[in-house]
């Protein structure tokens, strides 16, 4: 099983430009969630996902946008890169949640690191 | 509001203990995550608490004292490749994990 995928691993915009991220996991995980993660900060949740067809919005949404058209797949989108977006981007997947942790336990994927001049 | 509070950094010599502290609070709890990321890697599942206690595993334990809003991750036998950052993350009422910056632990040898 490869766990969580995610790519581009690297990747430099000019603001403005677009792009399109990809998760995929193939633990059959119904939640899948994006993160983002910025130097002396916590991971902040920007949207996540409790199924196929399904989103929400997280802590930090504004600028992005997410699909989940298959269960093992979840796409997050800049429509409009900016400079402040720069950051590394998490994905992260969980069988579901309120089953204690071999249910809710999350599984990241190894990250994009992100740049916007 | 929902905040989290650990170290920044701590220093500890290989082959001795350290404890890393976390205090929380959240709006309803469902349980407590301790992860482990190393430099430019993906946080990686350490343990999980949801009832008051101490949860042993090998060389790491987690302790929960929910009516303290208070956590601590405690390493054993300290290894260089415990040189990593550790990440307190409890679960609120709405299952969504709240993370901390995480403390960044720096083994000497």
């Amino acid at each position: 099983n490869a766990g969580v995928t995610q790519t581009p691993k690297f990747r430099v915009l000019k603001t403005g430009q677009s792009m399109t991220l990809l998760c995929a996991q193939d633990m059959n995980h119904e939640y899948m969630y994006w993160y983002r993660q910025d130097p002396g900060m916590g991971l902040r949740l920007i949207h996540y996902s409790v199924g196929e067809g399904t989103t929400a919005k997280g802590e930090v949404p504004d600028g992005y946008n997410v699909s989940r058209l298959k269960k093992q797949n979840f796409l997050l989108g800049l429509e409009s890169a900016a400079p402040s977006q720069t950051s590394v981007y998490f994905c992260a997947s969980s069988y579901t949640v309120a089953g204690g942790p071999d249910t809710d336990t999350q599984y990241f994927g190894p990250g994009t690191r992100l740049t916007v001049l | 509001g929902q905040n989290i509070d650990q170290p920044t950094e701590m220093t500890a010599t290989e082959g001795a203990i350290v404890q890393i502290n976390c205090t929380y609070q959240t709006s309803g709890f469902n349980g407590l995550f301790w992860y482990q990321q190393h430099a430019g890697e993906a946080p990686t599942f350490l343990s999980y608490n949801v009832l008051d206690g101490l949860e042993e595993k090998g060389r790491f334990s987690s302790f929960l004292s929910r009516s303290k809003g208070y956590s601590y991750l405690l390493l054993k036998e300290l290894q260089m490749k415990d040189s990593a950052s550790y990440l307190c993350a409890p679960m609120d009422s709405n299952y969504q994990l709240i993370w901390g910056a995480g403390t960044k632990l720096i083994i000497k040898p």
